[in-house]
């Protein structure tokens, strides 16, 4: 079963809107990542956030995370057309080797 | 670098014939794995390997298999191809040990696969 699930399944968005993301999971989690994905490509990592911390930025981008509500988000500030993707979070479960992915966000940012 | 190579991007298969799709990593990555891609489903874990000669399986390993002989190399064998198994398949690698152990992992481009 799918470890992350997404929310929403589909986002629409105008180039210079703010985009946000949330991915919810099941279980304690060594760190939350997330990956982004163009059309017809692999994935490409964003970044990462470890269980102990709250908050991270790079670039235009700010994650989120609340252990205690099992919950991240990822904002996306100032979209561009280019940011036009699907939007994965995956978690590294304690324990695990492996990471776990959700079913995605799949963001449009019209021009 | 070229990163994580997949071979090959495409291919159609009929029921019951097998193939092996191939992943090739140029660097020095201990731990590979795969995946694959089905639509509103994101991405399910095959079989990953920690190391050459060392193989696990994943959340769907059913009906493929793996091998690991060298650090560079995790080929994905279909047995006996069948329709469920037509999805974009992806290879991907990071490095492990205590103080590396990131998680951040590098894929491939993907590989299409149809069952017919």
């Amino acid at each position: 079963s799918q470890q992350g699930e997404e929310d929403p399944q589909a986002l629409s968005i105008q180039e210079g809107e703010n985009a946000t993301m949330n991915c919810s999971y099941k279980t304690s989690i060594n760190n939350l990542q997330w990956y982004r994905q163009n059309s017809g490509r692999g994935l490409v990592h964003l970044i990462l956030i470890r269980s102990n911390e709250r908050e991270k930025h790079s670039g235009r981008l700010r994650v989120t995370l609340d252990t205690s509500k099992k919950s991240s988000s990822l904002l996306i500030t100032a979209s561009r057309a280019a940011d036009t993707a699907s939007y994965f979070c995956a978690t590294l479960s304690t324990g695990r080797r492996a990471l776990t992915f959700g079913s995605g966000t799949r963001l449009q940012v019209q021009p | 670098n070229a990163g994580v190579t997949q071979t090959p991007k495409f291919q159609v298969l009929k029921t019951g014939q097998s193939m092996t799709l191939q992943c090739a990593q140029d660097m020095n990555h201990e731990y590979m794995s795969w995946y694959r891609q089905d639509p509103g489903m994101g991405l399910r874990l095959i079989h990953y390997s920690v190391g050459a000669g060392i193989t696990d399986q994943g959340e769907v390993p059913n009906g493929y298999n793996v091998s690991r002989s060298t650090t560079e190399d995790f080929p994905l064998r279909l047995l006996s191809a069948a329709p469920s198994q037509t999805s974009v398949y992806f290879c991907a690698s990071r490095p492990t040990g205590e103080k590396i152990n990131t998680g951040e992992l590098f894929f491939g481009e993907g590989s299409r696969l149809t069952v017919l």
